[in-house]
Formats: structure tokens, sequence, C-alpha cells
């Protein structure tokens, strides 16, 4: 176990509709990444918030959306979802520092993913 | 970040040492490199990082060449669950504004009974 929590581990939904996804990272982490894998693109970086912040963005599209909250949990949000956005999405957490979004040699330890199905 | 080349596949006996190769020729003096595994659908697993020396965890060892152009993780007695999507990962060794990972194909190692 991580200690990184996702939820809901599945969701099926039509397209066209909107769907958040939630990532609780581990005790004491200040950054959350966000990563889908779908089978033609492997892993792909989304985007990463530290202490509520965005510090990162990669890959992610305009219908998508992240925010990290105060108790530091982060949600995925997806609108206007096409049949190409079903995927595996993971959230990773790391401990960050004050200085900047990670110091040197930080882990991430990664959940267990949300299976996301668009019919 | 420095870019990776991984086998695609690799098959290993069970019992056996897996030794997995990871091509680097461009890291830089600053960039560490990392393992991570991923078990089917599962979230990717931290396995072991190095900058130059060779290190040794409970789960690998690492071994850099000392050109560090090129590095291999080696599983010394491998297992079936250890058949899993294993990614070389070329990272700065400063965290700055970001840690995050770029993940490339990775080696799909088969451990075969």
């Amino acid at each position: 176990d991580s200690g990184v929590t996702q939820t809901p581990k599945h969701l099926i939904t039509a397209t066209g509709q909107r769907v958040t996804l939630r990532c609780s990272p581990r005790s004491g982490d200040l950054s959350v990444y966000w990563y889908q894998q779908s089978l033609d693109q492997g892993l792909q970086f989304l985007i990463q918030y530290y202490n509520g912040e965005e510090r990162a963005k990669g890959n992610i599209l305009e219908r998508f959306s992240a925010q990290q909250f105060p108790d530091l949990h982060s949600e995925l949000n997806l609108s206007s979802l096409e049949l190409g956005d079903s995927a595996l999405y993971f959230c990773a957490s790391s401990a960050g520092t004050a200085a900047g979004g990670g110091r040197t040699n930080e882990k991430l330890f990664f959940g267990s993913g949300t299976q996301l199905s668009v019919l | 970040d420095a870019k990776t080349t991984q086998p695609t596949s690799m098959d290993c006996a069970e019992g056996r040492a897996a030794n997995l190769p990871c091509n680097h020729s461009t890291i830089s003096g600053n960039e560490y490199v990392y393992w991570y595994r991923q078990i089917h659908s599962q979230g990717p697993q931290y396995i072991i990082h190095g900058l130059k020396n060779n290190e040794t965890n409970e789960m690998a060892s690492l071994i850099i060449t000392e050109d560090r152009k090129s590095s291999t993780l080696i599983l010394p007695h491998a297992t079936l669950r250890d058949t899993a999507v294993y990614y070389c990962i070329v990272r700065a060794s400063y965290g700055g504004a970001t840690n995050k990972l770029i993940f490339g194909t990775g080696t799909l190692l088969a451990v075969q009974p």
C-alpha cells in the first residue's frame, strides 16, 4: 500500500459528460501529480500541484482541469468527455519542500488508479 | 531530462537473476537514474535510484557504468510476481520547481516458471 488513495476505482460514463477523480496523498506529502495511461500513449504526465499551487504542466487537455485543496487532496476534472479519454488515471504524491515543488531525489508514490471508460 | 533507451521485452526464468539494461548516453552530471516498475494496471512502484555508485536495496541492485551512459537493474532471484514493466528514468538531482517523472515505454519483463 503506497498510502495514496484514489477514488473511484472504476468510472463508466458517456461521451460529453463530466467526471471528477479524487486523490488523497500520503500523510504529510505536499505535492500531487496526475498521470494518464492509455494503451497507445503509455504513462503521460498531466499536471502537478504543490501545496495548492500549480507547479508543472504536461500534456493536459484544455477540457481537463485540476486543483489541490487546503487539506491537500486533489481533484482532476474531465469534461466534454470523448471516447479517447478512456484510460487509467493515476495520482502520485511526494513530500515537496517550501523552497520548491520538490527536493533532491524525491520518490513519487502512486495510487492504484481510476479506470475511466467513456462509452 | 536525458532520454533513455530500453529493450521492449525480456524473459527470465524463475529463480534466476534478471538483468535489465538501460542506455542514457546523454545523461548530464546532475542527473540521477531511477527505476520504477508497474505490475499490470497497478500504479508504478519505486525500486531504486543512483548517481554514479552502484546501489543495492531489498528489492534490487543498480549498476551504473563508469561513464554513466548506461545502467543495469538486477533482480537477484526473480519470481513470478516480478513480471512487470520496468521503467528507467533519468532526472535532475535538484528539486527545482518539480520532481515530475517522465516515463518512456519501459521493458516488459516476463518471468517464466
